[in-house]
């Protein structure tokens, strides 16, 4: 049963660029929920996606935007990055349905942004 | 605004030992408590969750015990060993239909041989 998985796993940027970021869930999840670790603090959440549209945001700007794809698979999307935003970028995805089975989020690895 | 806080900050016991990291809330909407461990490098990994209609919960050597009542949560690891070095998170999720998992500040546990 593959787990969640995120591509790619380091990325170095530039101040002023943007950048992609991609999730694949956990084989039968179709909620995809994405969260910012910044170095020696807990994950923030950004966003959550289910039915290929944005259900609840975080305290992120617009910068930070996102996509579902038919197949469940995610993208994160930063724009005009700042110094700020390198972080470990977590994917997590869980199942929308009744009870705890509902409440349970799968992490991937995550994607270490880098901006200098 | 930090609605999950997390006690103490580092953690270190002896082999055997228990560990015990403790979490407090503010928000009475949370209804779901994961506790999530982080090795470096790798993404947080669910470890145990508890509703707040249970006072405790064990799996194996990990423990949940809730106090609704007081608005806290505690995370016992009974018989430490080195391999439980890592970080530890608790979290929780409110019943309102968001899914969105507000995080502790984390513990970093070291289970000395």
């Amino acid at each position: 049963d593959a787990g969640v998985t995120q591509s790619p796993t380091h990325l170095i940027k530039t101040r002023g660029q943007q950048v992609t970021l991609r999730c694949s869930p956990k084989s039968g999840h179709d909620t995809v929920s994405w969260y910012q670790q910044a170095l020696g603090q807990g994950p923030q959440f950004i966003f959550q996606y289910y039915e290929e549209e944005e259900r609840q945001r975080g305290n992120f700007p617009d910068r930070f935007s996102g996509h579902q794809f038919p197949n469940y698979s995610s993208e994160l999307n930063v724009n005009a990055l700042l110094l700020g935003d390198s972080a470990l970028y977590l994917c997590a995805s869980s199942l929308r349905v009744t009870g705890d089975r509902g409440y349970e989020q799968y992490f991937g690895p995550g994607t270490r942004l880098t901006v200098t | 605004q930090q609605q999950v806080k997390q006690s103490p900050q580092s953690l270190i016991v002896q082999k055997g030992g228990i560990s015990i990291i403790n979490c407090a809330y503010e928000n009475t909407a949370f209804d779901y408590f994961p506790w999530y461990q982080q090795f470096p490098g790798k993404g947080p990994a669910l470890l145990i969750a508890i509703r707040p209609d249970v006072s405790e919960k064990k799996e194996g050597r990990f423990t949940i015990s809730f106090n609704k009542s007081a608005k806290q949560f505690s995370l016992h690891i009974m018989d430490s060993q080195p391999g439980d070095s890592a970080t530890y998170f608790c979290a929780a999720i409110p019943d309102t239909g968001r899914r969105a998992l507000t995080f502790g500040s984390g513990t970093r546990l070291q289970v000395q041989p």
